[in-house]
């Protein structure tokens, strides 16, 4: 198993720009969740989804669109790119049939200029 | 809201000493906790986790204890390394199993030679 992968690594955007952070699992696990992390701020919730077609925001869901069309993509777009969205943005996914772990991505690194 | 709070960093610490980080909680129910440890330039690992009151958590040589009394969830390891230098973030899942997780905002440990 693969596990969770995330693309691209890295990205510079220009501020304007929209661009689409790709999330996959292998696990067949039900939900899938975006976070970001930014310095002194711990990793925050910005869109989950507990199931295909089935999405919802987290605490910080503004700039930020999901959708879930399949169990094992969870796309986040961000549609108009601003400088308070450069951060480091993590994919995750679990299965309530597995107990309560979570599994994370390697992240994305996103600079917005 | 569920929340958590971490003790501020950094922390720094000679090899072989020994380590505590704070961490407590508020949430309703009956919430599982966990540590989760960032490598420099990786993402998240599952360091640990507690599912209900008084479980212990522990993995390479790190424990903690889920207090309810207390709503705490500290991370202790007897001898840090090197090795173990990272951001440790202490995260909450809420009862109602969503897959959402609440992170603290972490803290840096640098241990030194």
């Amino acid at each position: 198993n693969a596990g969770v992968t995330q693309t691209p690594k890295f990205q510079v955007l220009k501020t304007g720009q929209s661009m689409t952070l790709q999330c996959a699992q292998d696990m067949n696990h039900e939900y899938m969740s975006w976070y970001r992390q930014d310095p002194g701020m711990g990793l925050r919730l910005i869109h989950y989804s507990v199931g295909a077609g089935i999405t919802d925001q987290g605490e910080v869901p503004n700039g930020y669109n999901v959708s879930r069309s399949t169990t094992e993509d969870f796309p986040l777009r961000l549609l108009s790119a601003a400088p308070s969205q450069t951060s480091v943005y993590f994919c995750a996914s679990s299965s309530p049939s597995e107990g309560v772990t979570q599994y994370f991505g390697p992240g994305t690194r996103l600079l917005v200029l | 809201g569920d929340s958590v709070t971490q003790m501020e960093g950094p922390v720094t610490l000679s090899e072989e000493a020994f380590l505590t980080i704070n961490c407590t909680y508020t949430a309703t129910g009956y919430p599982s906790l966990f540590w989760y440890v960032q490598y420099p330039g990786e993402g998240l690992q599952l360091l640990l986790k507690a599912t209900k009151a008084d479980d212990k958590g522990s993995n390479k040589g790190f424990e903690a204890t889920y207090r309810k009394e207390t709503t705490s969830f500290h991370l202790e390891k007897g001898s840090v390394q090197v090795s173990d230098s990272a951001v440790y973030f202490c995260a909450l899942r809420g009862s109602s199993n969503t897959g959402k997780l609440i992170f603290g905002q972490g803290t840096t440990l640098q241990v030194k030679p």
